[in-house]
């Protein structure tokens, strides 16, 4: 059975620092794609950020782009997210999905939230 | 970046009717056109991916069409689950976009 259990949200100041988690199981990690996805509490789906099975390709939305860093630990089934100079708009749940054919995403994780604010 | 539009914002229907989704792309994606199912509270779900190809284990009802740059999704008949909100999303050049979604509401 597919897993991914993300972990690190929490309460940041603006212009702070957090570091997201996304550890996966129950498929072969390596062979796949991944991505965070972000949802604003009471707004739509915005993708964040994408990596490639190998870690070498990287893309990300222009609203994170030089403040979020994306990566991952093949050898430890771990994604992650390096959020910095964040700014309360930036205060969403956000999820992990893997990649399925064409950078679509068959499977999430339940979400973590971080919440931007003094 | 491809914008993603969908119409209408709300829909309104009764169980039993059908209902139709529009997504309409700043430019064309091609076939590269999924739709997501997302109810309160969870993680969206994978309904349809290369705008007409049924994930697995969704029932037939759900269906999609299209390319280019006009999409749709169409549930023939509602059942009280699929009251939900629906986004389609598309894929190029490895950067991904959302539509904006639209809630699909019980009548």
């Amino acid at each position: 059975e597919v897993q991914l259990l993300e972990s690190g949200g929490g309460l940041v100041q603006p212009g702070g620092s957090l570091r997201l988690s996304c550890a996966a199981s129950g498929f072969t990690f390596n062979n796949y794609g991944m991505s965070w996805v972000r949802q604003a509490p009471g707004r739509g789906l915005e993708w964040v950020s994408a990596i490639n099975s190998g870690g070498e390709v990287t893309r990300y939305a222009d609203s994170v782009k030089g403040r979020f860093t994306i990566s991952r630990d093949n050898s430890k089934n771990t994604l992650y997210l390096q959020m910095s100079s964040l700014r309360a708009e930036d205060t969403a749940v956000y999820y992990c999905a893997k990649d399925f054919n064409r950078g679509n995403f068959d499977y999430w994780g339940q979400g973590t939230l971080v919440t931007v604010s003094s | 970046e491809t914008v993603l539009t969908q119409s209408p914002a709300t829909l309104s229907l009764s169980p039993g009717e059908r209902a139709t989704l529009s997504c309409r792309a700043s430019q064309s994606v091609g076939t590269f056109l999924a739709w997501y199912q997302q109810k309160p509270g969870q993680a969206p779900r994978l309904l349809i991916y290369d705008a007409s190809n049924r994930a697995t284990g969704i029932p037939a009802r759900f269906s999609g069409s299209g390319s280019g740059t006009d999409f749709t999704l169409t549930i023939s008949s509602l059942e009280p689950e699929d009251f939900a909100v629906y986004y389609c999303q598309q894929c190029t050049n490895w950067a991904r976009t959302f539509g904006q979604g639209t809630k699909l509401e019980i009548k």
